[in-house]
């Protein structure tokens, strides 16, 4: 497709499961970035990959949240150990880099029982 | 560091009549600024940015933002709602471009009564 792709569109698991969450990036775009956006929060900044500098992972909230990039295209962004207030929904967006206009995806929608 | 403050977070506004979604920022560089748009159950979307360039910045859909450095603001405007343009805005600071990640607001959600 010719936007930013994201599975499962909703994803719903109990506390202590393990979940991960894929985005498929527009091609061609060299930056990825995921976010976290909870009911009533302006979206959080989690991680950060352009290219094939290192990612800057500053805003993972926990070292239960890890992401890769495999091959400068897909992203797992991956949960350990889930708590419920991991439920949110996460975003994923692309760029070509240098222009600041960020591509984003519908989200996937994750809910921890 | 940066920061934005939605001065708002609920505007309703009636079909027809002008539009003001306040937005003021903060930062250590001259920033880059963004107004993006999320529709219900879709994707953001962005509305126009400011990079340093002409200070009324116009977007798409009619909207536009002027950025007042006296006043640290980038307040979002449009002359005349339309229903479609019930959504949530979010207003966004960078550092200056080539250093990407972007810090949003919390959003004002734009309601517009027919």
């Amino acid at each position: 497709g010719a936007g930013v792709s994201q599975s499962p569109s909703n994803k719903v698991t109990e506390k202590g499961k393990d979940v991960e969450l894929r985005c498929d990036p527009i091609s061609g775009h060299t930056a990825l970035y995921w976010y976290r956006q909870s009911l009533g929060q302006g979206l959080e900044f989690l991680i950060y990959f352009q290219g094939n500098s290192a990612p800057d992972k500053s805003g993972l909230p926990s070292d239960r949240f890890s992401a890769e990039r495999t091959g400068g295209s897909v992203s797992t962004l991956t949960i350990q150990r889930t708590q419920q207030e991991d439920s949110a929904v996460y975003l994923c967006a692309s760029s070509r880099g240098g222009t600041g206009e960020l591509f984003f995806g519908e989200g996937s929608r994750l809910t921890v029982l | 560091a940066q920061s934005v403050t939605q001065l708002d977070s609920h505007v309703s506004v009636s079909e027809g009549t002008p539009v003001l979604l306040r937005c003021n920022y903060s930062s250590s560089y001259s920033p880059s600024l963004f107004w993006y748009v999320q529709h219900p159950n879709k994707g953001l979307q962005l509305l126009l940015k400011y990079t340093s360039a002409a200070t009324l910045v116009k977007g798409i859909n009619g909207f536009e933002a002027e950025f007042k450095k006296s006043e640290t603001s980038f307040h979002l405007t449009k002359p005349s709602a339309h229903m479609s343009d019930a959504a949530e805005y979010f207003c966004v600071v960078s550092a200056p471009l080539g250093n990407e990640k972007l810090t949003f607001g919390t959003g004002t959600r734009l309601t517009i009564i027919p």
